[in-house]
């Protein structure tokens, strides 16, 4: 059973750019979940999709965004990158609400230059 | 607002000594609670987890148990073994349609031969 997969593993981009983000869950997993990993503030919620809906939205600004494509997929997307935007970014699956409890992805390493 | 406390690390044990890592949670309703790993390099794996008071959680010699009237849910294991190296998260979800994890702080664990 294939995992949650996320494209690209690395990625590295410059100040101001705009990045695309993508993940695949597990076959059959309708909630797909976005959360931040870094060093200073450990891993934030951004936000989560069911059914391509946005369903709930951790405090971030703007420049975050997402989607969720009617096969699961989902993409998020960050606009005019910042130093601070470098991060690892994980993708996790669940079947719907806890307490199944997520899979998640082995992320994308995102750096801003 | 929900959180989740875990003790600092890093924590640095000999092969086959006994773990324990502390974590405690505030939360309103009745959240379910998970243990998740993460190796170098990689995403977060989920350990365990538990969805109600008194539940006990358990895989590959990890065990965690969902204690209501103190809010913890602390990891142990019998005998840590240097495979173990890693870092652990306590995390919890509340109940409803919002799912979102929410995690602590994470303790490293270095396990000497």
């Amino acid at each position: 059973k294939a995992g949650v997969t996320q494209t690209p593993r690395y990625l590295i981009k410059t100040r101001g750019q705009q990045v695309t983000l993508s993940c695949s869950p597990i076959s059959g997993h309708r909630s797909v979940s976005w959360y931040q990993q870094t060093p200073g503030q450990g891993l934030q919620f951004l936000f989560e999709y069911f059914s391509e809906t946005q369903r709930n939205k951790g405090n971030f600004p703007g420049r975050f965004s997402g989607r969720q494509f009617s096969n699961s997929r989902s993409e998020m997307n960050v606009s005019t990158l910042e130093l601070g935007d470098s991060a690892l970014y994980l993708c996790a699956s669940s079947l719907d609400s806890v307490p199944y409890g997520y899979t998640f992805g082995s992320g994308t390493r995102l750096t801003v230059v | 607002g929900d959180s989740v406390t875990q003790m600092e690390g890093p924590v640095t044990l000999s092969e086959e000594a006994f773990l324990t890592i502390n974590c405690t949670y505030t939360a309103t309703g009745y959240p379910s609670l998970f243990w998740y790993v993460q190796y170098p390099g990689e995403g977060l794996q989920l350990l365990l987890k538990a969805t109600k008071a008194d539940d006990k959680g358990s895989n590959k010699g990890f065990e965690a148990t969902y204690r209501k009237e103190t809010t913890s849910f602390h990891l142990e294991k019998g005998s840590v073994q240097v495979s173990d190296s890693a870092v652990y998260f306590c995390a919890l979800s509340t109940s409803g349609a919002t799912n979102k994890l929410i995690f602590g702080t994470g303790t490293l664990l270095a396990v000497q031969p």
